[in-house]
């Protein structure tokens, strides 16, 4: 069946970059999401990107698509303490149906 | 606008207690969907509402009911509640059902069952 997979834990220094990696396996997805989780709060949408497009750019976000790999990542520059969430993968082949993956934790240390 | 709100914010439960998670959106959203949240897996969905009078089973509908009341509510019931329910839900609104129709979710209820 569907699957989205993400590795659990990242941690990085302030200023660095991030990148959060997600792979899923439904070749007819149509739309790729990544949400950010805060501490005792929903689910929110950080960016989204068609399946047709390999890459979109939203300041200081970057996503990546290689759909022959069935590869997405998330690049977030310059990133603050504020940034520290639960990044949540996410796809869906249009419809009801959103497949989620488990979420990756953020730690940026100061 | 208040969004998507859900009461209770907290909750324990003995097992086969029973109760009502309320959910309500203002943004006249058609859709609404109940999610589960559990340690190291992604949100599964419970139950959904594609409008208001429908509801439709999800990936995880054992053990839940649900009622869509109006289009504004989204109820979900755990009849007798077992320590497998144990988790954190969410409910969901979305206007229409395109990739690019966003998913607002209300800030979750902690359930914890005895």
């Amino acid at each position: 069946g569907e699957d989205v997979e993400q590795s659990l834990f990242l941690s990085v220094r302030e200023g660095d970059s991030s990148v959060i990696n997600c792979t899923y396996t439904d070749s007819s997805s149509t739309y790729l999401y990544w949400y950010k989780q805060e501490p005792g709060a929903g689910l929110q949408l950080l960016t989204y990107i068609f399946s047709n497009m390999d890459m979109k750019q939203d300041q200081r976000l970057t996503v990546l698509l290689n759909k022959k790999d069935k590869h997405l990542s998330l690049r977030i520059a310059d990133t603050q303490t504020g940034d520290s969430a639960i990044y949540f993968c996410a796809e869906s082949t249009g419809g009801f149906k959103t497949i989620f993956g488990a979420g990756t934790r953020l730690f940026v240390k100061a | 606008n208040a969004g998507v709100t859900q009461t209770p914010k907290f909750q324990v439960l003995k097992t086969g207690q029973s109760m009502t998670l309320q959910c309500a959106q203002d943004m006249n959203h058609n859709s609404m969907y109940w999610y589960r949240q559990d340690p190291g897996m992604g949100l599964r969905l419970i139950y959904y509402s594609a409008s208001e009078g429908t509801t439709d089973k999800g990936e995880v509908p054992n053990g839940y009911n649900v009622s869509r009341l109006n289009k504004r509510e989204f109820s979900l019931r755990l009849e007798s509640a077992a320590p497998s329910q144990t988790s954190v839900y969410f409910c969901a609104s979305r206007s229409g059902t395109s990739g690019k129709d966003e998913q607002y979710f209300g800030p979750g209820t902690r359930l914890t069952v005895t």
